[in-house]
């Protein structure tokens, strides 16, 4: 079956940069898409950017331009989310979601991101 | 800001109906319609209905979703307790090139 696993929880001081990884399995690792969608506490889903595995190619949304990157790597079939220059609030949980029939069909389990001084 | 606009939250009996709406534009939900999550506290977001009416297997026939214009809808009969939760709809933006979420309206079953 399809599953997403995301790696743990994380605690970083403001300025500094987080990387959560995402580890797919049970479908090619290049056939989809995957996102990235961050979550507040009490707030609602927000639509981080994505890749394409099979090409590299991403996208990311216009707030976080410059302060974002993600990347994969198909010898070990991991995707990556790094967001740096962290301000309290980035302090939220980071999910990553594959991308299949045009929606966000599995999820990752979530990885809690707090920003604290 | 939420791309989408939902109402934040829907109060329906058991056995009930509910409707949740989700509005946006041309860009997005007039295009190429909306899928909708389900969340419950605690955990990610599960897909109930994407291209406007298909459902992943495993999702109750009680699920169905439509489009009028811009408003996506989406419908749970026979509510039970576990339908309790938060509601998103999604979309992708064609001119934002970018994704968006509504707010989330939160399902409370009487």
């Amino acid at each position: 079956q399809v599953q997403l696993v995301q790696s743990g929880a994380e605690v970083k001081k403001p300025g500094a940069s987080v990387k959560v990884s995402c580890e797919p399995s049970g479908y090619p690792f290049t056939a989809y898409y995957i996102h990235w969608v961050r979550q507040a506490p009490g707030q609602e889903l927000e639509w981080m950017g994505l890749i394409n595995p099979n090409d590299d190619g991403t996208n990311y949304a216009r707030e976080f331009q410059g302060r974002l990157t993600i990347t994969s790597d198909t010898s070990i079939k991991t995707a990556y989310m790094e967001l740096t220059s962290l301000k309290s609030d980035d302090t939220a949980v980071y999910y990553c979601a594959r991308e299949g029939t045009g929606a966000f069909d599995h999820w990752g389990q979530g990885t809690l991101v707090t920003v604290s001084s | 800001q939420a791309g989408l606009t939902q109402p934040p939250s829907v109060s329906k009996g058991l056995r009930q109906t509910a409707t949740v709406t989700c509005t946006g534009s041309s860009n997005n939900i007039g295009r190429q319609g909306a899928a909708w999550l389900q969340q419950h506290q605690g955990h990610p977001p599960k897909l109930l209905s994407y291209r406007n009416n298909d459902r992943p297997s495993g999702i109750s026939e009680r699920v169905s979703a439509s489009r009028s214009g811009n408003t996506a809808s989406l419908t749970i009969t026979g509510l039970q307790p576990e339908d309790e939760g938060d509601y998103y709809c999604s979309a992708w933006d064609r001119g934002l090139s970018a994704w968006v979420f509504g707010g989330g309206t939160k399902l409370t079953v009487l």
